[in-house]
C-alpha cells in the first residue's frame, strides 16, 4: 500500500535546530518533496529530493535515503516565522504521475 | 509565482446542488490537479490531468468529475454536493525537467455545504 509517515507535531525554540522527519511505503518512487504550509495559505515548495544525499538550501537542508524510504528536513537558526506545517510527499510514477502526501507535521517555534 | 488562479476563493452552498470551481494557469504547465486538504488527512488527490481532455482518478474521487477543454483551465465539479465536501480545494501544476521537479499550488477554495 501507499504510505507515509511524518510527526504530528513538534516544538523548538527560536535559534535552534528541527529535524521534521518522514517515512515512506509507495508502489514507485520518482522523488520526494518538501512543502511549508502557513495556516490558512496554500503550500510552498521548499525541496526536492530524487537521489540519496543531503540537498541545502539555506537554512533548509532535505536528506534522503532511498534504501531505507526514509527523509528528514533540516531547519537551522530558528525563527518565529517558521511555525507551520511541514509536508512530506512522494511522486509516485505508478498508475500515474501523482503525488502522495503525508499529514504534515505542525512545527511551533518558542521564544 | 507561478501563474495559478482559483475561484471561487469561498463559497457556501446546500446539499444536493452543483459546484464548479475553476482553476486557471498561465504557465501552460502540462499537468495540472485537484486535491482536498481536511484535518488529519492532508492533501488528497481529487483527479488529475495530463493534458488537454485526458484527466485520470485519484484516491477520493467519488462524487467528482473533471474538464480540461484548454491547457490553462482545469474545471472541477460536484454534481450534487454534500457536507462531506466540506473542505478546502487546492488546484496544482507541476513542472518537471530531468533531476528537477516541483509542483506549484493554487490560493486554494474554501467549500462549505450546508
Amino acid at each position: 500500500g501507499q504510505n507515509i509517515d511524518q510527526p504530528t507535531e513538534m516544538t523548538a525554540t527560536e535559534g535552534a535546530i528541527v529535524q521534521i522527519n518522514c517515512t515512506y511505503q509507495t508502489s514507485g518512487f520518482n522523488g520526494l518533496f518538501w512543502y511549508q504550509q502557513h495556516a490558512g495559505e496554500a503550500p510552498t515548495f521548499l525541496s526536492y529530493n530524487v537521489l540519496d544525499g543531503l540537498e541545502e538550501k539555506g537554512r533548509f537542508s532535505s536528506f534522503l535515503s532511498r534504501s531505507k524510504g526514509y527523509s528528514y528536513l533540516l531547519l537551522k537558526e530558528l525563527q518565529m516565522k517558521d511555525s507551520a506545517s511541514y509536508l512530506c510527499a512522494v511522486r509516485d510514477p505508478t498508475g500515474g504521475f501523482k503525488t502522495i502526501f503525508g499529514a504534515g507535521t505542525r512545527l511551533f517555534v518558542k521564544a | 509565482d507561478a501563474g495559478i488562479t482559483q475561484s471561487p476563493r469561498h463559497k457556501v452552498t446546500e446539499t444536493g446542488t452543483p459546484v464548479t470551481l475553476r482553476c486557471h494557469q498561465t504557465e501552460n504547465h502540462r499537468y495540472m490537479y485537484w486535491y482536498r486538504q481536511d484535518p488529519g488527512h492532508g492533501l488528497r488527490l481529487i483527479h488529475y490531468s495530463y493534458g488537454v481532455k485526458d484527466t485520470d482518478k485519484g484516491e477520493v474521487s467519488d462524487g467528482y468529475s473533471v474538464s480540461r477543454s484548454k491547457t490553462e483551465d482545469f474545471l472541477l465539479t460536484l454534481e450534487s454536493a454534500t457536507s462531506s465536501q466540506t473542505s478546502v480545494y487546492f488546484c496544482a501544476i507541476s513542472e518537471s525537467s530531468g533531476t528537477t521537479d516541483t509542483q506549484y499550488f493554487g490560493p486554494g477554495t474554501r467549500l462549505t455545504v450546508l
